[in-house]
């Protein structure tokens, strides 16, 4: 089973701010990596696929980055509702795994 | 519009069975495979298995095996998730997600609003 890591598991920005969250993948994904955004109480929401492409209606201040078994997911200027936590998932090999998440949170 | 709506909360017993359902709509089922993620109190997403909307196979999750039935009913463009021998542990929230494919890459784009099962003696 592959082992999503992610870092830093809280991320205090301000708003307007830039915020980088990383995803550390425990062997190779190729670009088979997703960014889903969850907010309490809510199913999560896809963002990112092939660890770049945007999904649709997602803002271009959301951009994804990396291969392999480092990646990076970039809000460029926050706003009030981009804190919630991120996630990112592999689909290379089942089982598809999930990180533990980033809270992004208001600082 | 494109969506997943869930069955509501249940309360089981240990030892109890649960089958959440998840009816799709504003798209064309057979077309897509629907997949299960569960996410248990403070725990990260963790994926269970898949059915093929169209031709009805299925893949589990090694952990989930024993435990976790997914079936379709083509008719009713609705797909379920039967969880037996249920443990305190199982108590969690269950969504179904579709899976988008393209030439670019694959993801959950459309998710259901989750269904919180919770086991309780």
């Amino acid at each position: 089973e592959i082992v999503m890591t992610q870092s830093p598991a809280t991320l205090s920005v301000s708003p307007g701010e830039r915020a980088t969250l990383s995803c550390r993948a425990s062997q190779s994904v190729s670009s088979n990596l997703a960014w889903y955004q969850q907010k309490p109480g809510q199913a999560p929401r896809l963002l990112i696929y092939g660890a770049s492409t945007r999904a649709s209606g997602i803002p271009a201040s959301f951009s994804g980055s990396g291969s392999g078994t480092e990646f990076t997911l970039t809000i460029s200027s926050l706003q009030s509702e981009d804190f919630a936590v991120y996630y990112c998932q592999q689909y290379t090999n089942w089982p598809y795994t999930f990180g533990q998440g980033t809270k992004l949170e208001i600082k | 519009q494109v969506q997943l709506v869930q069955s509501g909360a249940e309360v089981k017993k240990p030892g109890a069975s649960v089958k959440v359902s998840c009816k799709a709509s504003g798209y064309t089922f057979t077309n897509y495979l629907i997949h299960w993620v569960r996410q248990a109190p403070g725990q990260r997403l963790e994926w269970m298995g898949w059915i093929n909307g169209g031709n009805g196979n299925t893949k589990y999750s090694q952990k989930f095996q024993d435990k976790v039935t997914i079936t379709r009913d083509t008719s009713a463009t609705t797909a379920y998730m039967e969880l037996s021998s249920l443990r305190f542990e199982d108590t969690a929230v269950y969504y179904c997600a579709r899976e988008y494919s393209s030439s670019t890459g694959r993801a959950f784009d459309i998710w259901g609003q989750g269904t919180l099962v919770t086991v309780s003696s």
